[in-house]
């Protein structure tokens, strides 16, 4: 079955590091986003990406950083630059920007530093 | 960033009970979409909406797309205990923009 999966569903960083998220995708979709979400504030856009080796800041881009290598695979990097990196990412895809049927989510990473 | 304003915020109620909730903007948009997400996991599509007036329903939940396009709600009846987790709204025009969340809890 297609879908997104991210990994892992734990990540524990100490502060300072850097830490890779991973999101990939087998629904062949072309845009891929990570959002963070924080207790009581929804979903917050960090980057996007429309195509292979194209990306787009989001709302809060400071502090991270991401890759599109591959069409598959949107990696989101938390640099030790992200003040309160704790929280739940998410990675959704869709058919294109314009995702008229909506997005496909993760289940999510949670990040933790200790 | 631009947000979509979803109120309540959080809900407590009875099972049973018939549950509503709204978004509204400033903006209009082109499509409106309403997601689920349980505890620990990604949002699920619940219901899409595609024209001004349209009026869905998947089983329990029934929402609509407002007629000047700013708004839309959602409707639950008759409540349970796994209705439980939040729900977002989220308007498109272009990428989706997200409402805040209503956190549902549902007393058996």
């Amino acid at each position: 079955d297609g879908g997104i999966t991210q990994s892992p569903k734990y990540l524990f960083r100490k502060e300072g590091q850097n830490v890779t998220l991973s999101c990939e995708q087998n629904l062949n979709h072309d845009a891929m986003y990570w959002y963070r979400q924080d207790p009581g504030q929804g979903l917050r856009l960090i980057y996007y990406s429309q195509i292979v080796n194209d990306f787009q800041k989001g709302d809060i881009a400071e502090g991270y950083s991401v890759s599109r290598e591959k069409k598959e695979s949107f990696p989101l990097t938390v640099t030790s630059a992200q003040k309160n990196p704790t929280a739940f990412y998410l990675c959704a895809s869709s058919i294109d920007l314009g995702g008229v049927y909506g997005y496909t989510f993760g289940s999510g990473t949670r990040l933790t530093v200790v | 960033g631009q947000q979509l304003n979803q109120s309540p915020q959080s809900m407590f109620i009875q099972e049973g009970e018939d549950v509503s909730m709204n978004c509204t903007s400033s903006s209009i948009f082109n499509t409106w979409l309403w997601y689920k997400q349980d505890p620990g996991e990604g949002p699920v599509l619940l219901i899409a909406l595609y024209k001004a007036g349209e009026l869905t329903s998947n089983g329990r939940l029934t929402a609509q797309f407002g007629t000047t396009r700013k708004d839309s709600f959602l409707n639950i009846s008759a409540s349970i205990p796994s209705d439980v987790g939040i729900y977002f709204c989220a308007g498109q025009k272009g990428k989706l923009i997200f409402g805040q969340g209503t956190e549902l809890s549902v007393k058996p």
